[in-house]
Formats: C-alpha cells, structure tokens, sequence
C-alpha cells in the first residue's frame, strides 16, 4: 500500500451504533487529520495530531472520538451519531504540522439513518 | 476572521479552453497558498502551492496561479482544458502560528465536449 488509505470506503450506520474509521499512512509524516467534508461547504477540520499527540480539537462534538495510536495510524471513533453527521469523512496527512503539503485518503462516505 | 472565497459554486467550460478559477482570502498578513484537486470518489491531491519569491507558480497538470497581493487573490489557470480536468477544485489558505489550513467550499469544474 502507498500513501494514505482509509477503511471503510462506505459506512451506513444507525443512531445507536458504534463503529469506527481507519486511516493509515505510510509515507512516514508526522502529523495527520481528520477532516469533515459535506456537500457545498468547506473542509471542516475536526482533530490534528503531531507524533501521536492531539494538538487541536476544533470543538468537535464528543460524539466523535479519535485515536492515534502511533504516526502511521489514525482512528475515528463513532457513537450515537445523528443524520447531520452523514458526510464524507477524510483523513490526511503530512510531514510536520507546518505549511506542508497535505496527502489525503479517499475517503470514508458516512450515511447515518 | 481568516476567509478563504470561492466565488464560482461550479463553471462549465469547452474542452480545449481557457480557464480561470476565482479565490480571494482574508487574512492580514502574507499566507501560504495552496490549490487542491478532487476527482469524484478521491481524496484531495496538491495541484500547487505558494509561500514566497516569483508570485506565478507552476503546478502539475499544466495549472498555473498567481498570486496577487493588491487583491488578495491567487487564481488557478490552464490554458486549455481536458475532459480530464472534470473535478472539484479547492483553494486552501495556511494561516495563523500553527499553519493551519482554512479551506474554500470548492469551484466544480465542468468540461463541455
């Protein structure tokens, strides 16, 4: 596999449910994100983590919980989502939290019913 | 408040034309500059970028912008277009001490055969 991947390509998902998103990078950065993009509106960053430290929660609600467990590996955890959260999720990342180049994944399409 | 405006929600162009895509940013001092492309079902890819020296960046796929500062503007060009440059296209400005990239809702670049 060559720079970012995400897991599940498509995700459908009741309010009660729980599951979660996967990201991997394996271009050897040091930071990565999780961005919300929903149709017509800007990318919404939601969390930024620079070796495996979270440095910006941009108010996110604590419905959406992320983890990184080391550089290369980035996790969006979900739980009684509503159907305003359906949307495409990205991840992304880059060599350090500067003005870098941002390599993304394909994306997560979240459908909550 | 940093901005970053996409005037055109979506532009229709012939292939084999010329194209100007609009983005103009708030932000009080000189920022980074990026241009991203999105085709359907893709993450982001970087197209260009600009942080400093000759204002007319190159990027791939034969675009071009230039940054304007007087206008507060950076418009991606190409001199003509292929039915291949059919995508989203996204300006993202690099702000603030962290770098942090605020985004455009996206221009939608339709091509004409």
């Amino acid at each position: 596999e060559t720079g970012v991947t995400q897991t599940p390509r498509h995700l459908v998902m009741g309010m009660t449910n729980k599951k979660s998103l996967k990201c991997e990078q394996h271009l050897g950065h040091n930071a990565m994100y999780w961005y919300k993009q929903s149709a017509k509106k800007p990318l919404e960053l939601m969390f930024v983590y620079s070796l495996e430290e979270r440095v910006e929660n941009n108010s996110v609600p604590s419905r959406f919980s992320p983890e990184c467990p080391n550089s290369s590996h980035l996790f969006l955890h979900l739980h009684t989502l509503q159907p305003e959260d359906s949307a495409l999720y990205l991840c992304a990342s880059s060599q350090d939290r500067g003005a870098n180049e941002q390599f993304f994944g394909p994306g997560t399409r979240l459908t909550v019913l | 408040a940093q901005s970053v405006t996409q005037p055109d929600i979506h532009i229709t162009v012939s292939e084999g034309a010329s194209l100007e895509l609009r983005c103009n940013y708030s932000y009080g001092a000189t920022p980074y500059l990026f241009w991203y492309v999105q085709s359907p079902g893709q993450g982001l890819q970087l197209l260009l970028k600009y942080f400093s020296g000759d204002t007319l960046v190159q990027g791939i796929k034969g675009f071009e912008a230039e940054f304007k500062r007087s206008q507060s503007s950076f418009n991606l060009r190409k001199p003509s277009v292929h039915w291949s440059d059919a995508a989203e296209y996204f300006c993202a400005v690099g702000a603030g001490s962290n770098y942090q990239l605020i985004w455009g809702a996206g221009t939608k670049l339709i091509i004409k055969p």
